[in-house]
């Protein structure tokens, strides 16, 4: 299986500052159709999972400018431009280009 | 708008069976590819299983390959997960999941088992 590694694992940032999450994979996320299928997912208190990015940089309906994905290969970021109080909770990485699919072990991000 | 329901989530004892079942709206399910994902207290989630949307092809985790089983209803825009002989370590929330873009884009609210004595 793929192993997926985020960091840091707990992420302290102050009201309107940038955050920053990193995710590497054990294996290149490219497909043999040239998609490199990698997603972001945000996990607040209480809640299940909701897709944010996908195939590295695509934001999903409804998602916030201020998220952002960038990355290839097995090198993936996700940035929050100015964290507002909402963004709170855990941040998954997820690849989808091998089986099984595999996620990271999250990032808990808190207002400082 | 999209929407996964599930139910069937409970306390059973270590050996003993559940089913769980997810009613979904707002698609058509007939179309895509579903998964069920699991979540320990506290843990990330997991990827558990998946079925094709003409039922043909289905996936399991080694850890609940010859005890799990996915089927779906397309008539009846169901998905289902049996799981027999149940262990205290499947002890989580199981979430009804859909694919897209070999991503998961919509989450059912989860159904919690917890498998204890």
């Amino acid at each position: 299986d793929v192993v997926m590694t985020q960091s840091p694992l707990s992420l302290p940032v102050t009201l309107g500052q940038p955050a920053s999450i990193s995710c590497r994979s054990g294996q290149s996320l490219v497909h043999t159709d040239g998609n490199t299928y990698f997603s972001w997912f945000q996990q607040r208190p209480g809640q299940s999972p909701r897709r944010l990015i996908y195939k590295v940089s695509n934001r999903d309906s409804g998602v916030p400018d201020r998220f952002s994905g960038s990355g290839s290969g097995t090198d993936f970021t996700l940035e929050i431009s100015r964290v507002e109080a909402e963004d709170v909770g855990v941040y998954y990485c997820m690849q989808g280009t091998h089986w099984p699919r595999t996620f990271g072990q999250g990032t808990k991000l808190e207002i400082k | 708008e999209v929407q996964l329901v599930e139910s069937g989530g409970g306390l059973v004892q270590p050996g003993g069976s559940l089913s769980l079942s997810c009613v979904v709206s707002g698609f058509t399910f007939s179309n895509f590819w579903m998964h069920w994902v699991r979540q320990a207290p506290g843990k990330a989630p997991v990827w558990i299983s998946d079925i094709s949307p003409d039922e043909s092809t289905t996936g399991y985790v080694a850890s609940v390959r010859g005890r799990f089983t996915i089927s779906r209803d397309n008539a009846k825009n169901t998905l289902y997960l049996h799981m027999n002989n149940l262990r205290a370590d499947d002890t989580a929330v199981y979430y009804c999941v859909r694919d897209e873009s070999r991503s998961l884009d919509y989450w059912g609210q989860g159904a919690l088992v917890t498998v204890s004595s």
